[in-house]
């Protein structure tokens, strides 16, 4: 399979806690990204990791990459109601010129 | 830049029609790829292009699909007879690939097709 699995499907927060989201994958990648859609619209490119990158930061987020584990995770810090949306993360996997995307976890946060 | 566009915005129509989807990518990016959004199966590839050329279309449900890049600005995406299970949201995105990589997507804001 070349997508990567989300965990937790599902994350309820208070405004202002931190949100950890993670990411499993099987094969080895190139680079894997990360995207938030917002109900009704289209996916928004968040960050990108290469394969050789062990820690991204852009603003609020932070993306750790794991390749010995294939794994990733996207934490959001201080968050925001604003930051409510689903979060997909799609690794880009050696020899494929495609991402595949998985079911997302869904982010709350609640005021 | 106006981002990837994708008209129309809402589409309903009656079973058996043809419906016609349209993507103009971002200028400067050489890879376009077309999504189908449902509940129940989430976000699925159907095809992509580089550089205006179907590289895989392997997610293309059934032969009443169909897609053209007739030039780096243009895309569309055909369904001739619609059937109600194609009521989905269509993105269209689009990236620049180099040294074999693709780069981040852009997605459009989607079409939203209901078959009536």
């Amino acid at each position: 399979s070349q997508q990567g699995e989300e965990d937790p499907q599902a994350l309820s927060i208070q405004e202002g806690e931190n949100a950890t989201m993670n990411c499993s994958y099987k094969t080895s990648i190139n680079n894997l990204q990360w995207y938030r859609q917002n109900s009704g619209r289209g996916l928004v490119h968040l960050i990108l990791i290469r394969s050789n990158e062990r820690e991204k930061h852009s603003g609020r987020l932070r993306v750790t990459l794991d390749t010995s584990k294939k794994s990733s995770s996207l934490l959001i810090t201080a968050s925001r109601a604003a930051d409510t949306a689903s979060y997909f993360c799609a690794p880009l996997i050696q020899g494929a010129q495609k991402l595949v995307f998985g079911q997302g976890t869904r982010l709350t946060i609640n005021p | 830049d106006a981002g990837v566009i994708q008209s129309p915005r809402h589409e309903v129509t009656e079973m058996g029609q043809e419906v016609t989807l349209r993507c103009k990518p971002i200028s400067g990016h050489n890879s376009l790829f077309w999504y189908r959004q449902t509940m129940m199966r989430g976000l699925e590839l159907l095809i992509y292009f580089n550089n205006n050329v179907p590289i895989d279309d392997s997610g293309m449900p059934e032969d009443r699909f169909s897609a053209k890049m007739p030039n780096a600005s243009f895309s569309t995406l055909k369904i001739q007879p619609s059937e109600p299970r194609d009521s989905a949201v269509y993105f269209c995105a689009s990236s620049i690939r180099r040294d074999r990589n693709n780069y981040g997507y852009t997605f459009g804001s989607g079409t939203r097709l209901t078959v009536v």
